[in-house]
Parts: structure tokens; C-alpha cells; sequence
């Protein structure tokens, strides 16, 4: 079965030092990986995905992610964190074979000024 | 605005009253997707359509949920005879055909059972 595990409900970082947020994914096949943010009282936003290719994948805010087949891995990195990234992030992946994206639980970043 | 629309933006209703909400996806995508998010979850997926079609439902749908898309444009979906147990926000997605698209989010329907 698809999953997608993302061990922290909460990381805690300074602003302008760096941020990883941590996802593990289980699926059959080639995954396609995916990263949301989420802000209070607003939908998902679209943040960067792995399809194919490069194993570091670059987004929007400045935000990249790292694919790693051997430890089914896409944890979600920033150089210089900044107060207004503070919400809530899921990592989806998806299998070749289906259509649905499964969703991590999320975990919430908090920048401290 | 042409993004994913979703309306209304909040539904109070009473336990076993029917409710309805609205879908408008971004105009060009033939894919619309719904999934439901509870509190301190991660959304989980319901149904899709490609097209006018419904491809798939999750065992999540059960049989007082109905959704359509009656010409491949907006979606409705709704749930017959509320229980407390369906208060969740309810998402809808919309992408284009292929498996690498990018699902693009409405800011979603808060539906609160009392």
C-alpha cells in the first residue's frame, strides 16, 4: 500500500538558519513526490515536485527538496529560513499506477524571529 | 481569479439535514479531484473525474455521498443525512491528464455537523 510518514508534527527553527522538514514515502514503482504548504483558512499551495531527473528539485520561495531512492526519502530544505514560512507542510506522493495523491500527515514550521 | 473555486467557504448544518457544495476548477483542466481533511490529518482523497466521467471512489465515500460533474465543468458533491462524523474540511483539486501534473488546490469548504 501507498504511504507517506512524516515523523515531526512540529519543527522549530530560527530565522535565517537553515530548515529541512523530514518525509518517507512507500510506494510501488517510481514515485511521483510532491510538497504543499498550507496556511491558516487557505487551500494547499503547490511548493516543488520530483518526477524524474535530478535528484534535487528547486521550488517556489526558495524552497528545494532532495530525493533519495535508496531511503525512500524527499525531505523539504532551506537555506535561510524567514518568519512568514511558518505553516503547515504535507509531503504527497503518488504511484505510477494511480491518480489520488496520498498525503502525509504534516508537519507544522514555526520560524522564530 | 482563475483558480480553483470553491463555495461555500464555511456550512453549518444540523445532524441529518443534506448538504450540497461547488466545485469550479481552473477552466482548462479535465481532472477534478475532492478529498477531506480533518483536524491535525492530512487530506485524504474521495473521488475524481476526468471529464465528466467518475474514474474512482475511495472506500471513504460511502453511499450518502454523491458526487457529479454534469459536463466536464464544475463539480458538486454532496452528503445526504449528516452525521457529526463528516465535519471536515472538503477539498477540491483540479490538474490536467498525466501522471506528473500538478494538482491544484480550492481553499476548501469547512463543513461543521452539529
Amino acid at each position: 500500500a501507498q504511504s507517506v510518514a512524516q515523523p515531526e508534527d512540529q519543527v522549530n527553527v530560527a530565522e535565517g538558519n537553515p530548515l529541512t522538514v523530514k518525509c518517507t514515502y512507500s510506494v510501488s514503482g517510481n514515485p511521483y513526490l510532491f510538497w504543499y504548504v498550507q496556511y491558516p483558512n487557505r487551500g494547499l499551495q503547490f511548493l516543488l515536485k520530483y518526477i524524474t531527473g535530478d535528484n534535487l528539485v528547486k521550488g517556489s520561495y526558495g524552497f528545494e527538496a532532495e530525493f533519495n531512492k535508496s531511503q525512500t526519502s524527499f525531505h523539504l530544505k532551506k537555506p535561510s529560513a524567514l518568519v512568514s514560512d511558518s505553516a503547515l507542510y504535507f509531503c504527497a506522493v503518488k504511484g505510477q499506477a494511480g491518480t489520488a495523491l496520498i498525503f502525509g500527515k504534516g508537519t507544522t514550521l514555526s520560524v522564530s524571529s | 481569479d482563475t483558480g480553483v473555486s470553491q463555495n461555500p467557504r464555511h456550512k453549518i448544518t444540523k445532524r441529518g439535514q443534506n448538504v450540497t457544495f461547488r466545485c469550479d476548477p481552473i477552466s482548462e483542466h479535465n481532472r477534478l479531484y475532492w478529498y477531506r481533511q480533518t483536524l491535525g490529518q492530512g487530506p485524504e482523497f474521495l473521488t475524481y473525474f476526468q471529464n465528466e466521467a467518475q474514474l474512482e471512489k475511495s472506500r471513504l465515500l460511502s453511499d450518502r455521498f454523491s458526487a457529479e460533474r454534469p459536463k466536464g465543468s464544475f463539480s458538486t458533491l454532496e452528503i445526504q443525512r449528516t452525521e457529526q462524523g463528516d465535519s471536515a474540511m472538503y477539498l477540491c483539486a483540479s490538474s490536467l491528464v498525466g501522471q506528473g501534473t500538478i494538482q491544484y488546490f480550492g481553499a476548501g469548504t469547512r463543513l461543521s455537523v452539529l
